[in-house]
């Protein structure tokens, strides 16, 4: 099984909301990574956790807060997020060093 | 500096026609290379990775992809394609930089969208 879940799949939210990604695997991989991807253009890296510890934060502004609460689950806390943040959010795994596998991703429109 | 090119930002093909999506890199050291492809609204698919050994190297859905070390490329080919391979694909090498424990992080090219046509 090489499937990573994510929910919700569609998130609309006002610029003041409170609002959560999740992200789940079963497949025993030790590393976990949120990107953000606009329309048509490559995934960029926004924070990775290996081992359940925030390994990397690639400069990512703080109204976007990751969790990882355990070694199957990864979340990402959303707080007054700006319209340029709307985009579609992709959660992957991975064996360290190892190819990654992603979730379906969720679609989020800041209003 | 690490960086993969896709110079072909589209890729038309007949159905049944052999396909090439090319993918250049420069890495230092030996690199690790991956295929990814997206379909509409949806994640990255896995396709193939090149870590060591053959240098011919066999995927999912028919894809193969060829390492290249004096050219630095690593192009995905099918024989045969098919309209439900329209897709944006992406190439894609491993960051070897190391950042804690984690080495697992990857630098994408921009993508190139294939469009197969009956």
């Amino acid at each position: 099984d090489t499937e990573v879940t994510q929910t919700p799949k569609h998130l609309v939210m006002g610029m003041t909301n409170k609002k959560s990604l999740k992200c789940e695997q079963h497949m025993g991989h030790r590393a976990m990574y949120w990107y953000k991807q606009k329309a048509k253009k490559p995934p960029e890296l926004m924070f990775v956790y290996s081992y359940e510890k925030l390994s990397i934060n690639e400069s990512v502004p703080s109204r976007f807060s990751p969790e990882c609460p355990n070694s199957s689950l990864l979340n990402l806390h959303l707080h007054a997020l700006q319209p340029e943040d709307s985009a579609l959010y992709l959660c992957a795994s991975s064996q360290t060093r190892s190819e990654q596998y992603f979730g379906p991703g969720t679609r989020l429109t800041v209003t | 500096a690490q960086s993969v090119a896709q110079p072909e930002d589209q890729v038309n093909v007949a159905e049944g026609n052999p396909l090439t999506v090319k993918c250049t890199y420069s890495v230092s050291g030996n690199p690790y290379l991956f295929w990814y492809v997206q379909y509409p609204n949806r994640g990255l698919q896995f396709l193939l990775k090149y870590i060591t050994g053959d240098n011919l190297v066999k995927g999912s859905y028919g894809f193969e992809a060829e390492f290249n070390k004096s050219q630095t490329s690593f192009h995905l080919k099918k024989p045969s394609a098919l309209v439900s391979d329209s897709a944006l694909y992406f190439c894609a090498v491993r960051d070897m930089r190391r950042y804690g424990g984690s080495q697992g992080n990857l630098i994408f090219g921009k993508g190139t969208k294939l469009s197969v046509k009956p």
